[in-house]
């Protein structure tokens, strides 16, 4: 049972704009996330994280935006760039140790 | 500092066998948590382990195992192996609040045969 859904497996940005990556959970409990970045042969990377008590969290040029009434949340990255290209991964937990649930990815290509 | 250390990065077993994975969390953290990648499944939850103690634990069979030892490293153990478990293992470790980041290594790629 996926509780943490990424829709989309590809997107593909020209280089300069913003890049939208989407994320739908299901369980209610869950009110901490985070978006993870992946290189091939490379571990996961933090990138940025939300808490529930807020709608929307910056960090240079990424952005996480979460809609609780609609258990979604998105990751906007402006301005795109090359370097950016990669696996995105949101994930979740519910406070309760270091618990996560995990989306299958987002694969971002960054066009020059 | 040095982060997350995992071994072997690559190992081939055959079905049946057991395999043995090796994680040396960052300097200072207590927790490890152990995850499996496969694809179309993403990161799947294994198991965390807290100062020696598994604090929670995914929805995985019996043949998935692991222990922590004092000085925070830790191993997770695969019995009687099949096809199905060939993946990427990952370890991440973290100071281990629950809203902490976790650091992930670069994993133990398996392939049973």
């Amino acid at each position: 049972d996926q509780q943490v859904k990424q829709n989309s497996p590809s997107l593909s940005v020209q280089e300069g704009r913003i890049s939208i990556l989407n994320c739908d959970y299901t369980n209610s409990m869950f009110d901490y996330f985070l978006w993870y970045k992946k290189y091939p042969a490379e571990g996961p990377t933090f990138l940025i994280s939300i808490s529930s008590i807020k709608d929307k969290n910056e960090d240079g040029r990424f952005t996480v935006f979460l809609n609780k009434s609609a258990k979604h949340l998105s990751l906007h990255i402006v301005p795109s760039q090359p370097g950016d290209s990669a696996v995105y991964f949101c994930a979740a937990s519910a406070y309760t140790g270091n618990q996560f649930y995990f989306g299958t990815g987002t694969s971002l290509t960054v066009i020059p | 500092k040095a982060g997350v250390t995992q071994t072997p990065r690559y190992l081939i077993k055959t079905r049946g066998q057991q395999v043995t994975l090796s994680c040396s969390p960052i300097s200072g953290h207590r927790s490890v948590s152990w995850y499996q990648q496969t694809p179309g499944q993403g990161l799947q939850f294994l198991f965390e382990y807290f100062s020696e103690t598994q604090r929670n634990k995914g929805n995985f069979p019996g043949r998935f195992s692991g222990r922590q030892f004092s000085n925070s490293r830790s191993e997770m153990n695969v019995s009687t192996l099949e096809l199905g478990d060939s993946a990427l293992y990952l370890c991440a470790s973290s100071l281990g609040q629950s809203t902490g980041e976790l650091f992930f290594g670069e994993g133990s790629r398996l392939t049973v045969l």
